[in-house]
């Protein structure tokens, strides 16, 4: 069975840096289309950040230069490093893969709170 | 602000059928690029509705359909249930936007 289960967040300094970690099972991350979105309080979902199978990686312009997505196939699971945190960061974060055809699984999110 | 534009609401009562719009442009939908579709229930993660424009994943029912022409998609709900009450999301790519994967700005359905 597939799963995705995220951690690492909560209350966080603006300027502050977190990591958010997504857990997968039933699958291999290092085989498959890896992403992270975002979703603001009240607000849509926001596509974060994406690292494909070959390793190649790519940002929304709003967090490029502030956050790095990062795999670890020994533990079969995605990281998201975060740096120098804004209010406007503030957002369930979930991760999400591509297995058969859009993003079919998604973890439950984990929530980050940038305030002071 | 979305790179595809959705009705931010839209109504129907039970049994009644129901169509949400995705609108785009040529370096997008109009590009070629498949839509998905993705059900939010209120204060739970989206799930995959529709993929690759008219497809249903396993569990999906047949009340719930896709289509896309030109620069647009369309998800149709048939035979609405109370249960259908959610956020409806498009999603496709862009050959402008880095790491092209972009989203619609959702809709609210509320059934009547």
């Amino acid at each position: 069975e597939v799963q995705l289960v995220e951690s690492g967040g909560g209350l966080i300094q603006p300027g502050g840096s977190l990591r958010l970690s997504c857990a997968a099972s039933g699958f291999s991350v290092s085989n498959n289309y890896m992403t992270w979105v975002r979703q603001s309080p009240g607000k849509g979902l926001e596509w974060v950040s994406v690292i494909y199978s070959g390793g190649n990686t790519y940002y929304a312009d709003s967090v490029k230069g502030r956050f790095t997505v990062s795999r670890d196939n020994s533990k079969n699971t995605l990281s998201l490093q975060m740096y120098s945190l804004r209010a406007e960061d503030t957002a369930v974060y979930y991760c999400a893969t591509d297995l058969k055809g859009g993003l079919d699984f998604w973890g439950q999110g984990t929530m980050v709170t940038v305030s002071s | 602000q979305a790179v595809l534009t959705q009705p931010p609401s839209v109504s129907g009562a039970p049994g009644q059928r129901v169509t949400i719009s995705c609108t785009g442009s040529s370096s997008n939908i109009g590009a070629g690029y498949d839509v998905h579709w993705y059900q939010q229930i209120r204060g739970t993660a989206p799930q995959l509705l529709i993929y690759r424009n008219n497809n249903r994943p396993s569990g999906v029912p047949d009340r719930f359909s896709g289509s896309k022409s030109g620069t647009a998609a369309s998800l149709a709900i048939t035979g609405l249930q109370a249960e259908d009450e959610a956020d409806y999301y498009c999603q496709s790519y862009d050959n402008s936007v880095t790491g092209s994967v972009i989203f619609g700005g959702g809709t609210k359905l509320t059934v009547l």
